[in-house]
C-alpha cells in the first residue's frame, strides 16, 4: 500500500542529545514537509523540500536540520540547540501541483527528559 | 505573511445535528487554496475538503460543505448529520504556491465532540 511511514512512533531522548526522526514515502511525491504540533498551536512548518538535494526553512527551523538525498526520504534531526523539542512531529508529502493534497504520516511523539 | 484563525477551541454537537466550524485567514494573494483537515484520536491527518479561491461555487463532499466568502476572507466548514466518527480535531489550512512550491499554513484547530 502507498503511504508515508514515520518511525519510531514514540521516542525518548536525554536533554542535549541530537535525535533523528525518519520519514519515508512510496507515493512518488516530489514534495515533502515536516511539521511540529503543540497543543493550542496547530501545525507549524519546520522544513520543506520540493526536489531531491534541495530544501527550504519553514517558520520554525531553528534547532532543526534536514536532508533530502533520496526522493523517498526526508529525515529530520532535532539538535541540542532546539530549546523545547518535546512535541508531536508530522511528516507529509504531496505533488508539486498547485492545490495538491498533502498526505501525512502517523507522527512521532518526541519526549526529551 | 499568511495567518489562519480558528476562533472556536472546542465545540460539541448532538449526533445527527448540524455544526459549523469557523475559519478566517489573512492574505494579500489572489490565487490560493483552502483546506479543512481532520485529525481523529489516532492523530492521522485526513483531508476533508478543498476550495480554490478562484472558484465561486462552495465545495461539497457528502455531509461536509464549506461557506467560502473571499471578500471577508472566511472559510467555514459545515458538517451535516453529525456522526460519532466525526469526533476529531479540525484544522483549517491555507496553501500558497510560491517560488519554492506549496506551503500549507494551519490554524490552531477546533476540537469537535459528537455526542450520542
Amino acid at each position: 500500500d502507498g503511504g508515508i511511514t514515520q518511525s519510531p512512533k514514540y521516542l525518548f531522548r536525554k536533554e542535549g542529545q541530537n535525535v533523528t526522526l525518519s520519514c519515508e514515502q512510496n507515493l512518488n511525491h516530489d514534495a515533502m514537509y515536516w511539521y511540529r504540533q503543540d497543543p493550542g498551536q496547530g501545525l507549524r512548518l519546520i522544513y520543506y523540500s520540493q526536489i531531491v538535494n534541495d530544501f527550504q526553512k519553514g517558520d520554525i527551523a531553528e534547532g532543526y536540520s534536514v536532508s533530502r538525498e533520496k526522493k523517498e526520504s526526508f529525515p529530520l534531526t532535532v539538535t541540542s540547540a532546539q530549546k523545547n523539542p518535546t512535541a508531536f512531529y508530522l511528516c507529509a508529502s504531496s505533488t508539486t501541483d498547485r492545490g495538491s493534497e498533502a498526505f501525512f504520516g502517523q507522527g512521532t511523539r518526541l519526549t526529551v527528559v | 505573511a499568511q495567518t489562519v484563525t480558528q476562533s472556536q477551541p472546542e465545540m460539541s454537537v448532538q449526533e445527527a445535528e448540524t455544526v459549523t466550524l469557523s475559519c478566517t485567514y489573512d492574505t494579500s494573494e489572489s490565487n490560493y487554496y483552502l483546506f479543512w483537515y481532520k485529525q481523529p484520536p489516532s492523530r492521522q491527518m485526513i483531508l476533508v475538503i478543498r476550495q480554490e479561491a478562484y472558484k465561486q461555487q462552495n465545495a461539497t463532499e457528502n455531509r461536509f460543505s464549506v461557506n467560502f466568502q473571499k471578500a471577508a476572507k472566511s472559510f467555514s466548514l459545515k458538517i451535516s448529520d453529525s456522526q460519532l466518527g466525526d469526533t476529531a480535531m479540525y484544522f483549517c489550512a491555507f496553501m500558497k504556491h510560491g517560488e519554492y512550491g506549496n506551503k500549507l499554513v494551519f490554524g490552531a484547530g477546533t476540537i469537535l465532540r459528537v455526542k450520542s
